[in-house]
């Protein structure tokens, strides 16, 4: 079955970086998405990235995929107080039936500390 | 541009009492979904929505009931709310998929916090 997992907890020291990890399960996913969500908010999509990449960097997000151990992982480089968050990773698979299929981790919930 | 709203950002029901979530998008989407949030699950998709005047079931649709009678909102109902139903409901939405099949993100609104008592 389809099954996306993530660790729970993560706390770091800002100005470190920070590296959020993610295992998935269905070897079809056409997306790997990284959402955040703060405290009383919906999901901020953060970055995404295709299924055929290894890596994706936006400015201090670097993403990396690897697809033969299916493990996603979010880094997170200088770490702030205001990354301080929940995040979730999500796989969607491949199209079916006229929808995006995403299935969602647990999410991690990210604490910075100075 | 207001995005995904969700309405209303609160409410506390009493077992067996029945409401509506609405949900209103700007941004000419054809699809729409419902979702809930519950501690340590993630997020579980409720019903669908393709276009105006379709919907399907997602994962956990028992005990709701939606409808889509206009592109831009999406009704998420509880006819009989039960204490397991107590969760954060989110509304999101996303543009038809292009012609190589692929989806964009999906767009959150910022969610109905629900407590049935």
């Amino acid at each position: 079955g389809e099954d996306v997992e993530q660790s729970l907890f993560l706390s770091v020291r800002e100005g470190d970086s920070s590296v959020i990890n993610c295992t998935y399960t269905d070897s079809s996913s056409t997306y790997l998405y990284w959402y955040k969500q703060e405290p009383g908010a919906g999901l901020q999509l953060l970055t995404y990235i295709f299924s055929n990449m290894d890596m994706k960097q936006d400015q201090r997000l670097t993403v990396l995929l690897n697809k033969k151990d299916k493990h996603l992982s979010l880094r997170i480089a200088d770490t702030q107080t205001g990354d301080s968050a929940i995040y979730f990773c999500a796989e969607a698979t491949l199209f079916s039936g006229g929808y995006n299929k995403l299935i969602f981790g647990a999410g991690t919930r990210l604490a910075v500390h100075p | 541009n207001a995005g995904v709203t969700q309405t209303p950002k609160f409410r506390v029901l009493k077992t067996g009492q029945s409401m509506t979530l609405l949900c209103a998008q700007d941004m000419n989407h054809e699809y729409m979904y419902w979702y809930r949030q519950d501690p340590g699950m993630g997020l579980r998709l409720i019903h669908y929505s393709v276009g105006e005047g379709t919907t399907a079931k997602g994962e956990v649709p028992d005990g709701y009931n939606v409808s889509r009678l206009k592109k831009q909102n999406f009704l998420l109902g509880l006819e009989s709310a039960a204490p397991s139903q107590t969760s954060v409901y989110f509304c999101a939405s996303n543009p038809a998929r292009d012609r190589g099949g692929y989806n964009s993100p999906l767009h959150f609104g910022n969610g109905t916090r629900l407590t049935v008592t």
